[in-house]
């Protein structure tokens, strides 16, 4: 089936840190999706990105749509405590009844 | 409503008997998707619905899963004969449908077989 690669897995870092995380495939995408969920709750819409090489911030968060379609990242500059949480890239393929694609996430750590 | 609730939060089943989920759109959105979330944190489409209608279900099991969006209730998502490997948290979405694809969540079900 379609996958994404999601990466990194988990990261361990101090407060203040950018972070920088990444998704890739062998397929093209019409649409990337960055999710946080939080223990217990459903995945939160962080970011949408619709047009390849399409650049969107969203406060300490900055995502990209990877010019060939295949990729998109996800920045999150001077990270703080309530940033921990796993991150999820989504991707609708070309053709798909908005069926989304998902990574395995990011789980985001912050070292005390 | 302005959230897309889920109900029950925690189900706990005993090996074959029957699980009923249940999700209502945020008020407005046509499209209705259902996912299900095992240990590994992988979504795995399950089915969608726009309106009343099946709009895509790829993702169902071809046994024992079944879905419903009637008018005037909310979405179900049923079980029969639940078996330990459907264990996981199962979350429903919903969109504004056409181009407004970014869904929202639901809590989700924790759906737990014994």
């Amino acid at each position: 089936g379609q996958q994404l690669n999601q990466s990194p897995q988990s990261m361990f870092i101090q407060e203040g840190e950018d972070v920088s995380m990444n998704c890739t495939s062998s397929s093209i995408f019409n649409t990337w999706l960055w999710y946080k969920q939080d223990p217990g709750e459903g995945p939160v819409l962080l970011i949408a990105l619709y047009k390849a090489g399409e650049l969107t911030s969203n406060g300490r968060l900055t995502a990209q749509f990877g010019i060939t379609r295949k990729d998109s990242f996800l920045n999150i500059s001077a990270s703080i405590p309530s940033d921990v949480g796993i991150y999820f890239c989504a991707g609708q393929l070309v053709g798909s009844n908005y069926q989304l694609i998902w990574g395995a996430g990011t789980k985001l750590i912050i070292k005390p | 409503g302005e959230e897309v609730a889920q109900t029950p939060k925690h189900l706990v089943r005993g090996e074959g008997q029957k699980a009923k989920l249940y999700c209502a759109p945020i008020k407005g959105h046509s499209y209705v998707f259902w996912y299900q979330q095992v240990l590994k944190n992988e979504f795995k489409f399950l089915i969608s619905f726009q309106n009343e209608n099946v709009f895509d279900e790829t993702g169902m099991p071809k046994e024992r899963f079944s879905a419903k969006c009637l008018p005037n209730s909310p979405c179900s998502l049923e079980i029969q004969a639940t078996k330990l490997e459907d264990s996981a948290v199962y979350f429903c979405a919903s969109s504004q449908g056409g181009h407004e694809l970014p869904l929202h969540f639901g809590n989700g079900t924790r759906l737990t077989v014994t």
